[in-house]
């Protein structure tokens, strides 16, 4: 089946620095990918929608200069946590969605980034 | 707005006991609804999805229907295994291709 991967699964960083985490299409191309953030307790909440060669789009209160959201080609859309703060501590997850699926509201899912700042 | 509102665990259950997962929804129009599951250090795998009132989904043994009158897609499984043991998560996506709403996740340990 669709793999998506998502690196790296787990990063400690200090307050201040900036972190990218990766998410890669392995068997597929996807023009649309997701990226989601996940709170303890509760459910993923979309953070923004990545589109291959434009710029990402963001839901409501997701602060565009601090994660900032690329999506170079059609295989890979990076996240950067821009000068990270511990209230940035999270789990972030990304999806993708493949181009020309007949099933198009089937999303792929990578394993997710713990992110923890320090 | 949409949402989904998802029983809340840890559920642990015995091996071949059953398995039930409230879920519930809010939205305007007609779903779809999903069940994924995430296994320990995987992503999230799609386990089975209806897409109108009254489909039912099933895979591996798990089964949901999609219940309007009630806004319901209860996840239920008849004899749960080990190998079950991951987080349950229940969605909703309201357009192709469009953004999914998911519930809090549910985790499910079965014991020997």
């Amino acid at each position: 089946g669709a793999v998506v991967s998502q690196h790296p699964s787990r990063v400690i960083c200090k307050s201040g620095t900036s972190v990218k985490i990766e998410c890669r299409s392995l068997d597929f191309q996807a023009t649309t990918m997701f990226w989601y953030r996940q709170f303890p307790k509760q459910s993923l909440m979309l953070m923004a929608t990545s589109n291959e060669g434009s710029k990402a789009t963001y839901e409501q209160g997701v602060e565009k200069d601090k994660f900032l959201i690329n999506h170079a080609s059609l295989t890979l859309s990076t996240l950067t946590v821009t000068s990270a703060h511990p209230e940035d501590s999270s789990f972030y997850i990304c999806s993708a969605l493949p181009l020309g699926r007949i099933a198009k509201n089937i999303q792929y899912f990578g394993a997710g980034t713990r992110l923890s700042v320090l | 707005g949409d949402s989904v509102t998802q029983m809340e665990g840890p559920v642990t259950l015995s091996e071949e006991a059953f398995l039930t997962i409230n879920c519930t929804y809010t939205a305007t129009g007609y779903p779809s609804l999903f069940w994924y599951v995430q296994y320990p250090g995987e992503g999230l795998q799609l386990l089975l999805k209806a897409t109108k009132a009254d489909d039912k989904g099933s895979n591996k043994g798990f089964e949901a229907t999609y219940r309007k009158e009630t806004t319901s897609f209860h996840l239920e499984k008849g004899s749960v295994q080990v190998s079950d043991s991951a987080v349950y998560f229940c969605a909703l996506n309201r357009y192709t291709g469009n953004q999914f709403y998911f519930g809090t996740g549910t985790s499910l340990t079965v014991i020997p």
